[in-house]
């Protein structure tokens, strides 16, 4: 597609419920990273693939993320028992591999646990 | 731990002004830095800077990197309500893709 794809653009859930949220890269971009944005604060990295590889998923906040990309194109963003401190945009991003080129951002899935 | 810290946090002015917003860096390896700009949805990308002291220009918008003073600035020239935005830096550095972010400076635009 054109852009980074994000769906849902709005979740609310009950504390202790599942949530999965999806991300469509570019086509033929290889990175994909997501990001977790506080309000008023700037993204913070969450995970990183490379094809369907996760190579970094150093800023998962807990074992309650789970992030996957199993065919190397679509990545789903998976937490469990979720907490009211996960409220927040949950960015995705992708780019060409390798750094030299830069990262293009979805719209993100603004989650509210209640 | 990198670190990018963005000042000012806010800015107003009025509508033709010129602004600087400011960024600098502590980055171990540090490969780029690039200039997003953030409305209601997705950062949009403005400028990724790898080598110091070259300009580099987008209509009413520049930016320029010093690698020895470890700052980057961003500037808009006759800015219009359309500018408003929240600006973020983010630092890149070699060995791994992820962007580490200011907190954003947001800037309004008054007519």
């Amino acid at each position: 597609g054109a852009g980074v794809s994000q769906s849902p653009r709005y979740k609310v859930a009950k504390r202790g419920q599942d949530v999965a949220l999806r991300c469509d890269p570019i086509s033929g971009h290889v990175s994909l990273f997501w990001y977790q944005q506080a309000l008023g604060q700037g993204p913070e990295f969450l995970t990183y693939f490379q094809n369907e590889a996760q190579l970094d998923k150093s800023g998962l906040p807990s074992d309650r993320f789970f992030a996957e990309r199993p065919e190397g194109s679509v990545s789903t963003l998976k937490i469990q028992r979720t907490q009211q401190e996960d409220s927040a945009v949950y960015l995705c991003a992708s780019s060409r591999a390798g750094g030299s080129q830069p990262q293009h951002f979805g719209d993100g899935t603004r989650l509210s646990i209640l | 731990e990198d670190k990018v810290v963005q000042s000012p946090l806010s800015l107003v002015v009025h509508e033709g002004d010129t602004v600087t917003l400011n960024c600098s860096y502590e980055v171990t390896n540090f490969r780029s830095l690039l200039w997003y700009k953030q409305e209601k949805k997705a950062p949009t990308f403005l400028f990724m800077l790898t080598s110091s002291g070259i300009e580099k220009k987008s209509g009413r918008l520049s930016s320029i990197l010093d690698k020895k003073e470890l700052f980057s600035i961003l500037n808009i020239t006759a800015t219009q309500t359309g500018d408003s935005a929240i600006y973020l830096c983010a630092s890149l550095r070699w060995g791994n893709e992820k962007l580490t972010f200011g907190t954003g400076t947001r800037l309004t635009i008054i007519p």
